[in-house]
């Protein structure tokens, strides 16, 4: 099965722009995680999309939003972009609900400028 | 609440040395434990998983874990440690089905 996959793996935007990045789990899996990954802060919980619908979501400002589609690829949007939003954004893949594994993706290395 | 905790934050090791990361975490019911790896730049990689059954669990690229309920611990260990080995550990604890918490990270550096 291929894996987990990310587009863009790099981005450069600058302040007050917006961003949308994309997943595609791997087949089968309909449970879809974003993560931002800093130096400072490590991994954080963006939300998770399971069948379309948002399950869990962290604490983040409304600037970070998602989506999942129909076939279980994701999209994350971020508006008005800030210097803290530079990140590495990670996604992750599961199958089912309750007890599974996480896949993760390469990542989407966001820098704003 | 649910929280996981790696104390050592850079841990340096020779090559051939054995190496043990610590894990703790803290959760009310049995856990579901994981240990990822992420070499600079990418995602995590799964290293191995606990979900229930032997505490001792075997993963890829020679490395295991020890179970301990009662220390609410989940340790990472490699009897020889490989120069390929150096990049960033993460221990995670899967609770209610749904939600992970991962720790801070530890960081490896192997010295040839």
């Amino acid at each position: 099965k291929a894996g987990v996959t990310q587009t863009p793996r790099y981005l450069i935007k600058t302040r007050g722009q917006q961003v949308t990045l994309s997943c595609s789990p791997i087949s089968g899996h309909r449970s879809v995680s974003w993560y931002q990954q800093t130096p400072g802060q490590g991994l954080q919980f963006l939300f998770e999309y399971f069948s379309e619908t948002q399950r869990n979501k962290g604490n983040f400002p409304g600037r970070f939003s998602g989506r999942q589609f129909s076939n279980s690829r994701s999209e994350m949007n971020v508006s008005t972009l800030e210097l803290g939003d530079s990140a590495l954004y990670l996604c992750a893949s599961r199958g089912l609900a309750g007890a599974d594994t996480q896949y993760f993706g390469p990542g989407t290395r966001l820098t704003v400028l | 609440a649910q929280s996981v905790t790696q104390p050592d934050i850079h841990i340096t090791v020779s090559e051939g040395a054995s190496l043990e990361l610590r894990c703790n975490y803290s959760y009310g019911a049995t856990p579901y434990l994981f240990w990822y790896v992420q070499s600079p730049g990418q995602g995590l990689q799964l290293l191995l998983k606990y979900f229930s059954g032997d505490t001792l669990v075997q993963g890829i690229k020679g490395f295991e874990a020890e179970f301990k309920r009662s220390q609410s611990s989940f340790n990472l260990r490699k009897p020889s440690v490989h120069w390929s080995d150096a990049a960033e550990y993460f221990c995670a604890v899967g609770a209610n089905g749904n939600q992970f918490y991962f720790g801070t990270g530890t960081s490896l550096t192997v010295i040839p």
